[in-house]
C-alpha cells in the first residue's frame, strides 16, 4: 500500500525559507490524485497548505499563497514544499497525504488518505 | 470560505458507551465531508469520506451520517483505542477542517 515519508530540517531560523520532501512509496506519483501538505501547530487544528497533480499543476491556501511553493519530482517520486519568510506562527508539525479529488462545481469531493508520519518544523533563531 | 464547527468540544465517555459528534457547515457542502481520527503523536486517519463511506479497514462500529449542512459521526460501542480527536473535513473551494472533537474517557 501507498506510504509517505516527510524529511528536511526540524529547525529554521525567522525570515528563512521551510522546505520539506514527501517520498512516496508502494505506488506512483503519477497516479490520478492530487499530493497536499497540511500542518498543525503544537497543540491546535488541521490546516491545509497546498496540493499538487502529477503534471505540476497546483492549488494553495490563499492565506499562504503569497508564500508557499509546491514542486514534483516525478523521477524520485516525491513532492516538496517551500515557505518562505517564515515566522514563529509557522512552528508546526507537517504533514504530506494522498488526496482524492474530485468535481469541480459547488461540491467537491475530497479526503486525504493515508498521511506520512508528519515532521515538526520549529521556527526559532 | 465555508467554516466548519464541531461539537461537543470534548466528550466524555466509558468504553462501551455511544458516542455522538456533530459537524456543522456554514453552507451546505452536499454530502461531501470527510472524518478523521487522530491520536496523541499521529497522524490523522482517515475514517469516513463522503458523509457515510468507511474507509479501508475502519471499524464498522464507526458510521457517519448527514447531508446539507448537519453531520453526525457515531462510534456504536467505544472501544478504548477509540479515545482520541476526531476531525471533519470539507472542500469548497480548497479545504478546511473543523476544531475537532476530542473523546477521552470519563
Amino acid at each position: 500500500q501507498v506510504q509517505l515519508q516527510e524529511s528536511g530540517p526540524g529547525l529554521v531560523k525567522p525570515s528563512g525559507t521551510l522546505s520539506l520532501t514527501c517520498a512516496v512509496s508502494g505506488g506512483s506519483i503519477s497516479s490520478s490524485n492530487w499530493w497536499s501538505w497540511v500542518r498543525q501547530p503544537p497543540g491546535k487544528g488541521l490546516e491545509w497548505i497546498g496540493e499538487i497533480y502529477h503534471s505540476g499543476s497546483t492549488n494553495y491556501n490563499p492565506s499562504l499563497k503569497s508564500r508557499v511553493t509546491i514542486s514534483v519530482d516525478k523521477s524520485k517520486n516525491q513532492f516538496s514544499l517551500k515557505l518562505s519568510s517564515v515566522t514563529a506562527a509557522d512552528t508546526a508539525v507537517y504533514y504530506c497525504a494522498r488526496g482524492y479529488y474530485y468535481g469541480s462545481g459547488s461540491y467537491r469531493r475530497n479526503w486525504f488518505d493515508p498521511w506520512g508520519q508528519g515532521t515538526l518544523v520549529t521556527v526559532s533563531s | 470560505e465555508i467554516v466548519l464547527t464541531q461539537s461537543p468540544a470534548t466528550l466524555s465517555l466509558s468504553p462501551g458507551e455511544r458516542a455522538t459528534l456533530s459537524c456543522r457547515a456554514s453552507q451546505s457542502v452536499s454530502s461531501y465531508l470527510a472524518w478523521y481520527q487522530q491520536k496523541p503523536g499521529q497522524a490523522p486517519r482517515l475514517l469516513i469520506y463522503d458523509a457515510s463511506n468507511r474507509a479501508t479497514g475502519i471499524p464498522a462500529r464507526f458510521s457517519g451520517s448527514g447531508s446539507g449542512t448537519d453531520f453526525t459521526l457515531t462510534i456504536s460501542s467505544l472501544e478504548p483505542e477509540d479515545f482520541a480527536v476526531y476531525y471533519c473535513q470539507q472542500r469548497s473551494n480548497w479545504p478546511t477542517f473543523g476544531p475537532g472533537t476530542k473523546v477521552d474517557i470519563k
